[in-house]
C-alpha cells in the first residue's frame, strides 16, 4: 500500500465551480502537508503548505488537514480555465525527511 | 521567473550514449534533488545533496550518478542510456533552514532513449 493515495482523475468541472481535491495517507508522523500545481511541460510549483492540522486560506485556495482521519484537501473557489493542471500533494515529518508524493490529480476546468 | 534551470529541456538519444542533464540554481540553496516523473505516477527521488561534496541515492534505484562540486550546480549523468531510462527528470532545490522543506523545481528534462 502506498503511503499517500491520490485519485489521478481526470476531474472535469465547469468554470466557476468549487473544486475539491484530496489525498489520504497512512503515516501518522507526517506534520507538513503541501499542495503543488503542475502545468503541462512544466515543473511543479508550490501552491501552499500547512503544518499539522487546520485550515489555511490563500485567495481562492483553501487547504485543510484532518490528522485524525489522515486526510487532506485542497479547495478551489470560483475555478478558472487557468486552474487546469495536475495537482500534487506531498507530505513529510519534518525537513530532515524526504517528501512523500501523491500521484497527482489532473483537473480540467471547462469554459 | 525560474530560479532553477535545467538543460536540455528535451533530448532524444540512442541506446548506449552517455548523457548529462544539467541543473543550476541561483537561490543559494544547500539542498538539491533529482526526481523521476512518469505519467500518472508519483515523483520518485533518485538523488539528493545537502551541500557541496555531499550526494546520496534516493528511494528509487537508478543507474545514474550525480556530483555536487559547486553549491549552484547539480548535474545528473547516465553513462549508457537505455530505453528504460525514458522519462521526465525534475531537478529541485530547497533552503536547508526551511522546516517545511519547500522545494523549488526546474521545468524538467524530458529524455527519450531509442
Amino acid at each position: 500500500q502506498k503511503e499517500v493515495e491520490q485519485d489521478p482523475g481526470p476531474l472535469s468541472v465547469p468554470e466557476g465551480a468549487i473544486v475539491s481535491l484530496n489525498c489520504t495517507y497512512s503515516n501518522s508522523a507526517f506534520q507538513y502537508f503541501m499542495w503543488y500545481r503542475q502545468y503541462s511541460r512544466k515543473g511543479p510549483e508550490l501552491l501552499m503548505y500547512t503544518y499539522s492540522s487546520g485550515n489555511k486560506e490563500d485567495g481562492r485556495f483553501t487547504a485543510q488537514v484532518d490528522k485524525s482521519s489522515k486526510y487532506i484537501s485542497l479547495f478551489i473557489r470560483d475555478s478558472q480555465p487557468s486552474d487546469s493542471a495536475t495537482y500534487l500533494c506531498a507530505m513529510s515529518q519534518d525537513s530532515n525527511y524526504q517528501l512523500i508524493w501523491g500521484a497527482g490529480t489532473k483537473l480540467i476546468i471547462k469554459p | 521567473e525560474a530560479d532553477i534551470y535545467q538543460t536540455p529541456r528535451y533530448l532524444v538519444i540512442g541506446t548506449g550514449k552517455k548523457i548529462t542533464l544539467e541543473c543550476s540554481q541561483t537561490m543559494g540553496h544547500d539542498k538539491m534533488y533529482w526526481y523521476q516523473q512518469d505519467p500518472g505516477m508519483e515523483l520518485h527521488l533518485i538523488h539528493y545533496s545537502y551541500g557541496v561534496n555531499s550526494t546520496e541515492k534516493g528511494d528509487l534505484s537508478s543507474e545514474s550518478t550525480v556530483s555536487r562540486i559547486r553549491t549552484e550546480h547539480f548535474p545528473l549523468t547516465l553513462e549508457s542510456a537505455r530505453p528504460s531510462h525514458t522519462s521526465q527528470y525534475l531537478c529541485a532545490s530547497s533552503d536547508a533552514g526551511s522546516g517545511a522543506n519547500v522545494l523549488t523545481f526546474g521545468a524538467g528534462s524530458r529524455l527519450t532513449v531509442l
